[in-house]
């Protein structure tokens, strides 16, 4: 089962605009990460932010986590064409590295 | 710099045959996952090994799936027979003693 939603489930954008992807999950975590997903391939690593931090950034990209909302945000500054792709959110409980994603935003740039 | 390789990448088959994919982590990862991902949806954990063992397979559907990884480092994930509800992304992650996962470009299955 999903753990989380993504918001919006679709996202189109002119090059060089902001994006914003949004995560809700259910339950308490460890940690919450961002993958990255090219339209059939394999998903990518792109950030992880642990419950006990409430921002982080990583070149063009900046996550904020509020625990007590259990709610994420994804920000991707200065899009490029080469950003589209669907984007994923994935938790892990304490003591498991079992992750659970949420359903995915897929974001298109419009070049 | 160093990969999860998987293959088949494309798979079809007629319905009732057997399939098999292979996934090979990055060498010294001892955690290895297989996912299923549905078109549309993200991916949903199937098993996961820590070493040959299996920690976690509570969404392994055994009466027709198998995964082995005897040595410890590939693994193989076998669907027999295979059903239509079966055609998916079928996903191959490692990782070491870190959070992070490294997925492999995956196999598309096509059940017809």
């Amino acid at each position: 089962s999903q753990q989380g939603e993504e918001d919006p489930q679709a996202l189109s954008i002119q090059e060089g605009e902001n994006a914003t992807m949004n995560c809700s999950y259910k339950t308490s975590i460890n940690n919450l990460q961002w993958y990255r997903q090219n339209s059939g391939r394999g998903l990518v690593h792109l950030i992880l932010i642990r419950s006990n931090e409430r921002e982080k950034h990583s070149g063009r990209l900046r996550v904020t986590l509020d625990t007590s909302k259990k709610s994420s945000s994804l920000l991707i500054t200065a899009s490029r064409a080469a950003d589209t792709a669907s984007y994923f959110c994935a938790t892990s409980d304490f003591g498991n590295e079992k992750l659970t994603f949420g359903t995915g935003t897929r974001l298109t740039i419009i070049p | 710099e160093a990969e999860v390789a998987q293959s088949p990448r494309y798979k079809i088959t007629e319905k009732s045959q057997a399939v098999a994919f292979w996934c090979d982590p990055i060498s010294g990862h001892a955690t290895l996952y297989w996912y299923r991902q549905i078109l549309g949806q993200g991916p949903e954990l199937l098993v996961q090994f820590q070493d040959e063992s299996v920690v976690d397979d509570s969404q392994l559907p055994k009466d027709r799936f198998s995964a082995e990884r005897l040595k410890g480092v590939d693994s193989t994930l076998k669907i027999q027979p295979a059903e239509l509800g079966d055609s998916a992304m079928y996903l191959c992650a490692s990782s070491s003693n870190t959070d992070t996962q490294y997925f492999g470009p995956g196999t598309r299955l096509t059940v017809l």
